[in-house]
């Protein structure tokens, strides 16, 4: 599974359009990239997964270059209720062994 | 929200007892997984099962063993539960490329 690394903490204001990083050099050529958010006390939700390019849904888009060793999640005009933490997860079905969410992002979203 | 239940939601055990969290879903997936989160990190791997009898262990599977004798449950059993358990568990079903979805958790306390 690839290891990813992420900034362990970001702040933004109501209303800013969020852009989190998440490095990962030795993505295979089979890897997917998922992005999750987690709220204290609940368990992660899932909000995007992609392979190349952009993929954008109800809540996000995600923006993947073409060499694929790193991958944005875009957050447009953030609210308060955004406040959580974000993890980038990177890999395939036959890795799942090695499956590991690491530390994640705390965005805080000020007032 | 995607049908999974964990049971107990909380639980509260003397060190040397055996315990045995459930996982349930109604989604009819066949990837279902065992997390553990404590304080300040990520979720850890504890166990996956990849189909009914299927399983595999993940990064932090000392001390725990799983079973999955139909699809919609996933069992895990701490066979005599230390202070080093004390955490929050996490189930989660999915499907492929790490598309999971979470349970809402169980806070089991080893006195």
């Amino acid at each position: 599974l690839a290891k990813t690394t992420q900034p362990i903490s970001m702040d933004s204001y109501e209303g800013q359009e969020v852009n989190i990083t998440c490095s990962h050099n030795n993505i295979a050529t089979n890897d997917y990239i998922t992005w999750y958010q987690q709220f204290p006390s609940q368990g992660p939700r899932f909000i995007i997964q992609g392979y190349k390019t952009k993929v954008t849904n109800e809540v996000a888009s995600l923006f993947i270059p073409a060499d694929r060793k790193s991958s944005t999640l875009s957050l447009p005009r953030v609210s308060l209720s955004d406040t959580a933490v974000y993890y980038c997860l990177v890999g395939d079905d036959g890795s799942a062994r090695q499956l590991t969410f690491g530390s994640g992002t705390q965005l805080t979203v000020l007032p | 929200d995607a049908g999974i239940t964990q049971s107990p939601r909380h639980k509260v055990t003397e060190t040397g007892t055996p315990v045995t969290l459930r996982c349930h879903q109604t989604e009819n997936h066949r990837y279902m997984y065992w997390y553990r989160q404590d304080p300040g990190h990520g979720l850890r791997l504890i166990h996956y099962s990849y189909g009914v009898k299927d399983t595999d262990k993940g990064e932090v599977s000392d001390g725990y063993s799983v079973s999955r004798s139909k699809t919609e449950d996933f069992l895990l059993t701490l066979e005599s539960a230390t202070s080093s358990q004390t955490s929050v568990y996490f189930c989660a079903i999915g499907g492929r490329r790490y598309e999971q979805y979470f349970g809402p958790g169980t806070r089991l306390t080893v006195t």
